[in-house]
C-alpha cells in the first residue's frame, strides 16, 4: 500500500465546532485529495492540491477549506461542522494529475451530532 | 462539468458466472477511465483503468470495454469468486486533475 496515513479514523463532533483531518503521506506525490463518501453519492472531490500552498476547489467544497504547508501534509477544515457533513472522508495522492492512478487513505469516519 | 452515471447500482451473481457494470460520461474531453474495487470498511483501490486511445483492456478475469462514440464504458468480471464481492466504482477524468466517480455498484457474489 502507497504511504498515505489518515487521522483521525474516527471522530464525533458536535454541531458548529470546527473540525480538522489530516492526510500525511510518505510518496512525495505533488497531487493530494479530499474526497467525501456518501451512500448514493459514490466519492466526490472536496477540494485538491497541486502542490504547496497550491489548491483549488472541488464540487463540493461548500464548508470546507484545506492547507497544504508541507508537501506531505494536506489539512482539511471543517469550519463550522453540520449535520450534513456526517460522512466518511478519504485523502488520495497522485503522482500526476487525475488521469494517473489515485491511492487512497483509510478513510475517516465523522460524525457530527 | 463531468457527469458519469452507472449501472446497476446492485448486482448479484452466482459464483462462476459473469458481471458487467456499465458507465456513461458527458464530457468528450475525458481521456482516463479508472474502475476502483472497494470491500466493506476497505479504502478504494484501483483495480484497472483504461486511456481515450484504447479501445479494449485485459487483466486476467476483468476486462475494460470503451466506447468513445458513444461515450460509455463498462467492466466485464468473468468466472466470479466470491472474493469479488465489494463495490465498484468507475470514474472519468480529462487532463485535469478532477476525478469524477459514478455512485457505485454494490456486486454480491453468491456460492
Amino acid at each position: 500500500d502507497a504511504g498515505i496515513t489518515q487521522s483521525p479514523r474516527h471522530k464525533v463532533t458536535e454541531t458548529g465546532t470546527p473540525v480538522t483531518l489530516r492526510c500525511h503521506q510518505t510518496e512525495n506525490h505533488r497531487y493530494m485529495y479530499w474526497y467525501r463518501q456518501d451512500p448514493g453519492h459514490g466519492l466526490r472531490l472536496i477540494h485538491y492540491s497541486y502542490g504547496v500552498k497550491d489548491t483549488d476547489k472541488g464540487e463540493v467544497s461548500d464548508g470546507y477549506s484545506v492547507s497544504r504547508s508541507k508537501t506531505e501534509d494536506f489539512l482539511l477544515t471543517l469550519e463550522s461542522a453540520t449535520s450534513s457533513q456526517t460522512s466518511v472522508y478519504f485523502c488520495a495522492i497522485s503522482v500526476d494529475r487525475g488521469n494517473t492512478e489515485a491511492f487512497f487513505g483509510q478513510g475517516t469516519r465523522l460524525t457530527v451530532v | 462539468g463531468e457527469n458519469v452515471e452507472q449501472h446497476p447500482s446492485t448486482l448479484s451473481v452466482q459464483e462462476g458466472d459473469s458481471a458487467v457494470i456499465k458507465c456513461t460520461y458527458s464530457d468528450s474531453a475525458s481521456n482516463y477511465f479508472p474502475w476502483y474495487k472497494q470491500e466493506l470498511g476497505k479504502r478504494p483501490q484501483l483495480i484497472i483503468d483504461i486511456r481515450s486511445n484504447v479501445g479494449e483492456k485485459k487483466d486476467q478475469r476483468i476486462a475494460v470495454t470503451l466506447n468513445k462514440t458513444a461515450k460509455h464504458f463498462s467492466l466485464h468480471i468473468t468466472e466470479t469468486q466470491p472474493e469479488d464481492s465489494a463495490v465498484y466504482f468507475c470514474a472519468a477524468s480529462t487532463d485535469t486533475p478532477k476525478l469524477t466517480f459514478g455512485t457505485g455498484t454494490r456486486l454480491q457474489v453468491t456460492l
